[in-house]
């Protein structure tokens, strides 16, 4: 059972277009929720994140938004660049002494020129 | 500073035979972790540290042993290799408290099981 879905699989986007990840949950016991980047053959880097006390969190191009209600957030990036084409994931921590990171299953964003 | 440094990069095994994934970090890091990562699968868990002699199990731990000798090292052994652990293994690591700390990650290990 996968406790972060995201959607959609794969995008495209125009050159200067919004890209919109979205990702819903059900275990209220994460307390943190970052987002990666990761381009083909490299490791996952961090980009942004979340705590559920907050509702939005932007940085630069990139914008969280949190619905603590509804068990979802997502992931905006304005005015997307061709550098901006990777994979993207969304995921979420269990807090307290696991420490476990679980992932969504990832995007594939196209931004096309 | 290196970071999380996995070796090898590339692997090929044949079925049954073992190997041991090796992770290492420089930034004293409590906390480290051993992800797979499958097409249409994201990352799952597969086991982790939170200091040295304390592993615990991630959502996939069968087939694959962990141990935690030193804060530095947390290598990754598949005791009898199965065609299912093809896939694309990394290494993270942290400081204790996750939540808030960025997580590192090494630049991955792919493995085929023939």
């Amino acid at each position: 059972q996968q406790q972060v879905k995201q959607s959609p699989q794969s995008l495209i986007v125009q050159k200067g277009g919004i890209s919109i990840i979205n990702c819903a949950y059900e275990n209220t016991a994460f307390d943190y929720f970052p987002w990666y980047q990761q381009f083909p053959g490299k490791g996952p880097a961090l980009l942004i994140a979340i705590r559920p006390d907050v509702s939005e969190k932007k940085e630069g191009r990139f914008t969280i938004s949190f619905n603590k209600s509804a068990k979802q957030f997502s992931l905006h990036i304005m005015d997307s660049q061709p550098g901006d084409s990777a994979t993207y994931f969304c995921a979420a921590l269990e807090g307290g002494a696991t420490n476990k990171l679980i992932f969504g299953t990832g995007t594939l964003l196209a931004v096309q020129p | 500073n290196a970071g999380v440094t996995q070796t090898p990069k590339f692997q090929v095994l044949k079925t049954g035979q073992s190997m041991t994934l090796q992770c290492a970090q420089d930034m004293n890091h409590e906390y480290m972790s051993w992800y797979r990562q499958d097409p249409g699968m994201g990352l799952r868990l597969i086991h982790y540290s939170v200091g040295a002699g304390i592993t615990d199990q991630g959502e996939v731990p069968n087939g694959y042993n962990v141990s935690r000798s030193t804060t530095e090292d947390f290598p990754l052994r598949l005791l009898s290799a199965a065609p299912s652990q093809t896939s694309v293994y990394f290494c993270a690591s942290s400081p204790l408290s996750v939540g808030g700390n960025t997580i590192y990650f090494g630049e991955g290990s792919w493995l085929t099981v023939v």
